[in-house]
């Protein structure tokens, strides 16, 4: 078993559907990394949060440390947030321990 | 601001050649990652490198790889012999002090590596 399992792998929607992607892990961590992989291959980081509730634009990322469990949300999708979304977690070293990743299409 | 850049983007190797991926951090950062990612597969910690200093090599095969990051220039990931096997893309994060896990890291575009 992974450490950090995302779910779902493959997610498909409709322009301005809201999008939930999960993330659970097993260890102990120090923080918790959504990233976002563009199909050109490029990686950007979105969130970094150890506790609560974070907003940027239409994402919105929620983390409970008691469940071991995080949740990236967008809101209002579009096509342009079409990429592979990857949850990380960083423990007491500074390596950081990557999920597989979700992969999400939106269309028009 | 330039970003972490990573070249070169593609790399084709025989089995049996060596290749170099050189990752430049971002201005100010002294901490750098690097990370493969198989084919269909998710990232995986490599090495992280301090200027001058290996901090953790724990994700390095034990054979053919090696990383440093010199006081001068860029950091280099080097994979002698290579084999079909290490075809992947190659990422380099960069952070600006050590605590990379509790601060964004800030990526590269990555290297993707072809062995014929």
């Amino acid at each position: 078993k992974n450490e950090v399992e995302q779910s779902p792998q493959n997610l498909t929607a409709q322009e301005g559907e809201f999008i939930t992607i999960n993330c659970s892990y097993s260890v102990g961590i120090s923080a918790l990394h959504w990233l976002q992989q563009h199909p050109g291959g490029g990686i950007v980081s979105l969130f970094m949060l150890s506790s609560g509730k974070k907003k940027h634009g239409r994402l919105i990322a929620t983390i409970n440390i008691q469940e071991k469990h995080s949740s990236l949300h967008i809101t209002a999708s579009h096509p342009r947030d079409s990429a592979v979304y990857i949850c990380a977690v960083g423990g007491n070293t500074d390596k950081l321990i990557f999920g597989t990743g979700t992969r999400l299409q939106v269309f028009p | 601001n330039a970003g972490v850049m990573q070249n070169p983007r593609h790399l084709v190797r025989r089995r049996g050649q060596e290749a170099r991926l050189r990752c430049s951090p971002m201005k100010g950062h002294s901490h750098v990652y690097w990370y493969r990612q198989l084919p269909e597969e998710g990232l995986k910690f490599m090495v992280y490198l301090q200027k001058e200093n290996i901090i953790d090599e724990s994700g390095m095969p034990k054979e053919r790889f090696s990383a440093e990051f010199p006081k001068e220039g860029p950091s280099i990931l080097r994979i002698q012999q290579v084999v079909r096997g290490d075809s992947a893309a190659y990422f380099c994060a960069s952070s600006p002090r050590q605590g990379g896990n509790l601060l964004p890291q800030h990526f590269g575009d990555g290297t993707r590596l072809s062995i014929l």
